[in-house]
């Protein structure tokens, strides 16, 4: 079945860091693509999305690009702040009438200033 | 336009007992999907309701049951509850559109303990 695998955490970083985070996916056809955040206590804001191979997406200064080679959509930014500190959760929609969400284990980011 | 809005926020349950968990979803949003999100882990997919029926299942027992109602909210049910249902659980409301790309928002959680 589909599944998703992102890099496992935490991941510590300074403020104005360059932060990357892996997520590589199995799916048959083509599914969509999401980044998802969880901030402390509080439920999953959707980040940025892809919905075709090279599809960039991008919001808040973070940026993903759907790489159906190398069947990947790795989270960058290029200067994290404190407030992204949070968990970040690698999904994807399967190609089912649902579109229900497939998601990674999450990945926990702490930002240190 | 109104988010997506769940209740109660936390709640503590003994083993064995049922629980109701309800969630509104955003305005003209007419499909809730329902997750469970263990601690440190991703959220797993329970069902999901489209105009009042049920329209897919994930992985979970029939003790795990749903509602949807005519104005698209919907309400969670679970029966004889074990510890290992201790978890957040999440709605997400969506519009499906002809391309697929159901962008599902989601509402903060019921926090279900289990003792």
């Amino acid at each position: 079945g589909d599944s998703v695998t992102q890099m496992e955490g935490p991941v510590t970083l300074s403020e104005e860091a360059f932060l990357t985070i892996n997520c590589t996916y199995t799916a048959t056809g083509y599914p969509s693509l999401f980044w998802y955040v969880q901030y402390p206590g509080e439920g999953l804001q959707l980040l940025l999305k892809a919905t075709k191979a090279d599809d960039k997406g991008s919001n808040k200064g973070f940026e993903a690009t759907y790489r159906k080679e190398t069947t990947s959509f790795h989270l960058e930014k290029g200067s994290v702040q404190v407030s992204d500190s949070a968990v970040y959760f690698c999904a994807l929609s399967d190609q089912s009438n649902t579109g229900k969400l497939i998601f990674g284990q999450g990945t926990t980011l702490q930002v240190k200033p | 336009e109104t988010g997506v809005t769940q209740s109660p926020t936390h709640l503590i349950k003994t083993r064995g007992q049922q629980v109701t968990l309800r969630c509104s979803s955003q305005s003209g949003h007419n499909t809730v999907s329902w997750y469970q999100q263990a601690l440190g882990q991703g959220p797993q997919f329970i069902f999901q309701y489209y105009r009042e029926e049920e329209n897919g299942r994930g992985n979970f027992p029939p003790r795990f049951s749903g509602l949807q109602f005519p104005n698209y909210s919907s309400e969670l049910n679970v029966n004889a509850l074990e510890l290992d249902d201790s978890a957040l659980y999440l709605c997400a409301s969506s519009l499906p559109n002809s391309g697929r790309a159901y962008e599902q928002y989601f509402g903060p959680g019921t926090r279900l303990t289990v003792t």
